[in-house]
């Protein structure tokens, strides 16, 4: 079982609508949790990451963290179709270490 | 702003030759770290640089080698290469004193023939 899992979809939703992206990880008294869009044979680019239980929001992208739980969530208000990527969720155990990675979960955007 | 550069971004290579990839980080960024992605993969870490001293290590075969130097880039070094090598390697950066976010450089494409 991989540390940091996703579903892998696609996860289609209609352009406008809020798109919720979930992961869930093991817990090791994680540290930082990570979002990067991946667009096809390019690199991961860092949307944002949390570190503290709760919401965290910057634009059109709100990242949610509950310990607890271990998920970490990204939703993405006002999808558009540009939105339309590879959404890796990543984990960060010790600060200033490797990130370990989701299988990332692909988001299409429908106009 | 200036971001993590990394060269060459397609390489073509036969089995058992010896590749190079070279790293440059975001200006004064201290910390430099070497992922793999496999075809339809999640990246995977290999090693990772603070301060020119290893600082971890990855699923990276003996084969690789890797250095940061006194500039703060780095080079992944990749010996008898094998067809399972083909992948994208990404260079990353981070101010680890700072904050832990990790940026990523354009990847190089490794190809082996």
């Amino acid at each position: 079982q991989k540390e940091v899992e996703q579903n892998s979809g696609p996860l289609s939703v209609p352009e406008g609508a809020i798109a919720s992206l979930n992961c869930t990880y093991s817990d090791r008294g994680s540290q930082s949790f990570f979002w990067y869009r991946q667009y096809s044979g390019k690199s991961p680019e860092l949307i944002m990451f949390i570190y503290s239980n709760g919401d965290k929001e910057d634009g059109r992208f709100t990242a949610q963290l509950n310990k607890a739980s271990q998920y970490v969530s990204l939703l993405i208000r006002d999808s558009q179709p540009s939105d339309s990527a590879t959404y890796l969720c990543a984990v960060n155990w010790e600060y200033g270490n490797k990130l370990v990675f989701g299988a990332g979960t692909i988001l299409r955007v429908k106009s | 702003a200036a971001g993590v550069i990394q060269s060459p971004r397609h390489l073509i290579k036969e089995k058992r030759e010896t590749a190079t990839l070279k790293c440059y980080p975001i200006p004064r960024h201290d910390t430099v770290y070497w992922y793999q992605q496999g075809p339809g993969q999640d990246p995977q870490f290999l090693i990772s640089f603070y301060e020119k001293m290893q600082s971890d290590k990855g699923s990276i075969p003996d084969r690789f080698s890797a250095q940061q130097f006194s500039d703060y880039h780095s080079e992944l070094n990749m010996s008898s290469l094998e067809l399972g090598d083909s992948a994208l390697y990404f260079c990353a950066s981070s101010l680890e004193a700072v904050s832990p976010e990790q940026y990523f450089g354009p990847g190089t494409r490794l190809t082996v023939t």
